[in-house]
This record gives C-alpha cells, sequence and structure tokens, in this order.
C-alpha cells in the first residue's frame, strides 16, 4: 500500500540552529500539508500546498517557517532559527483531492530543540 | 468556528468490553468526519470516514461510527476491545470547502486485562 514517508525520524538541534524536515508524498497525490503535534497536545494544522504554491496556513505558520517542493517527489518543511517550543512531532500528510477527502499521513518527524 | 470536542480525555476499559468514544463537531459547512488511532511514538491510521450516505460506518480493525446530524455527534465504538486498541484516537473533521483537517484533542485508550 502507497504510503507517506518521513526523514529524519527524531532530529534533535540546538536552539537557533535551521531544520529542514523531509517527506516524499503518495505519487499520485497533488495536495500536500503539515500537521504538528506538541507532546500531550492535539494535532494542528500548519499548512497545505498544491500546484506549487501555499493554498492555506494556520497563524502557527509564521515568518519562521517555509514549505518547498523541490523536485516531484519531495516536500520540505523548514524552520529558522528554531526555538525550544518547536519541539513536537511534525507530520507530513498528502492526498489527492483537497481536505475533504481522505489524508494520508506520514510517521512523523520528532524534532527536539534544545 | 470550527472545533472537534472530544469530552473524554481518557477511558478504561476491560478487555473484551464495548467501546464508545465520543466525538462533536461544529462546522458550518457539510462536514467530512475521520477518525484516526495513534499508537505510541506512531504516526495517525486512519480507522474510518464519513462523506456521505449511510450514517453508519464501517471501518479497519473492527470500528464503527455513527454520524448524527442532530447532535453534531460522530462517535467512535466497537463491540469488543482487544489490548492491542490501547492507543489514542483522534477524531476529525474536514470539507471540500477548504484544505485543512481540525482534529479533536484526543482520547486515550487504556485496556485493563
Amino acid at each position: 500500500e502507497p504510503e507517506v514517508t518521513q526523514t529524519p525520524s527524531h532530529q534533535v538541534t540546538q536552539m537557533g540552529q535551521e531544520v529542514i524536515l523531509r517527506c516524499v508524498p503518495i505519487s499520485n497525490h497533488l495536495y500536500f500539508y503539515w500537521y504538528r503535534q506538541i507532546l500531550g497536545q492535539k494535532v494542528e494544522f500548519l499548512v497545505s500546498f498544491y500546484n506549487n504554491e501555499i493554498s492555506e496556513k494556520s497563524e502557527i505558520f509564521d515568518d519562521q517557517f517555509s514549505v518547498e517542493r523541490p523536485d516531484g517527489s519531495n516536500f520540505t518543511l523548514k524552520i529558522r532559527s528554531t526555538k525550544l517550543e518547536d519541539s513536537a512531532m511534525y507530520f507530513c500528510a498528502s492526498s489527492d483531492r483537497p481536505s475533504g477527502n481522505t489524508i494520508y499521513f506520514g510517521e512523523g518527524s520528532w524534532l527536539t530543540v534544545v | 468556528a470550527q472545533s472537534v470536542t472530544q469530552p473524554d480525555i481518557h477511558i478504561t476499559v476491560s478487555e473484551g468490553a464495548s467501546l464508545e468514544l465520543r466525538c462533536n463537531y461544529s462546522y458550518g459547512a457539510t462536514p467530512y468526519l475521520f477518525w484516526y488511532v495513534q499508537s505510541p511514538g506512531q504516526g495517525l491510521q486512519l480507522l474510518l470516514k464519513y462523506f456521505s450516505g449511510d450514517t453508519l460506518v464501517q471501518g479497519i480493525k473492527g470500528f464503527e461510527a455513527e454520524f448524527k446530524r442532530s447532535q453534531s455527534s460522530f462517535n467512535l465504538r466497537k463491540p469488543s476491545v482487544h489490548w492491542s486498541d490501547a492507543a489514542e484516537y483522534f477524531c476529525a473533521v474536514g470539507s471540500m470547502a477548504g484544505f485543512k483537517t481540525i482534529f479533536g484533542a484526543g482520547t486515550r485508550l487504556f485496556v485493563k486485562a
């Protein structure tokens, strides 16, 4: 069964450093998403991406964050100048239609900022 | 405002007992509803979804959920719980009008022998 894959599974970084989280969505999907889950809290929407541009973003997704689809297969989330409160599990997801349809999640990337 | 409420932070049931996890939503448009399960340290796995049609939907692992528009609810049920069902369960709502899926805070299920 096709799946969304994410790398790294876990990353520890120092405060102020830049982090890039990578995702390979399901190959025929056109909509891509990043969600975040701070430990013990709910899953929060960050951003959706379609046709090489952001289609929607939350208030969490400020200038510190950016997304990119550098080639035909990868979808990345960049966090500039990381803060302690950026420590969370980051989930990539994809779908073949907008959110009304099922989105498929990767297994997540744990980011720990120290 | 769009929101999903899962009133129970955690629930403990005995193995073999029935289970019902509650979910209420607030959504202006026609909702598309989902239940996801998350085992510790794992990603989110879709259990089932409701888009339209029959209000009782069947999912994987023996789960089912019933959409009740009048109560704005989408409760998850399982007739007989197994120890492997211990996990966190998230109710979520989406819409064709938007791109984001909104999640509830989750209900952690504990299963006792």
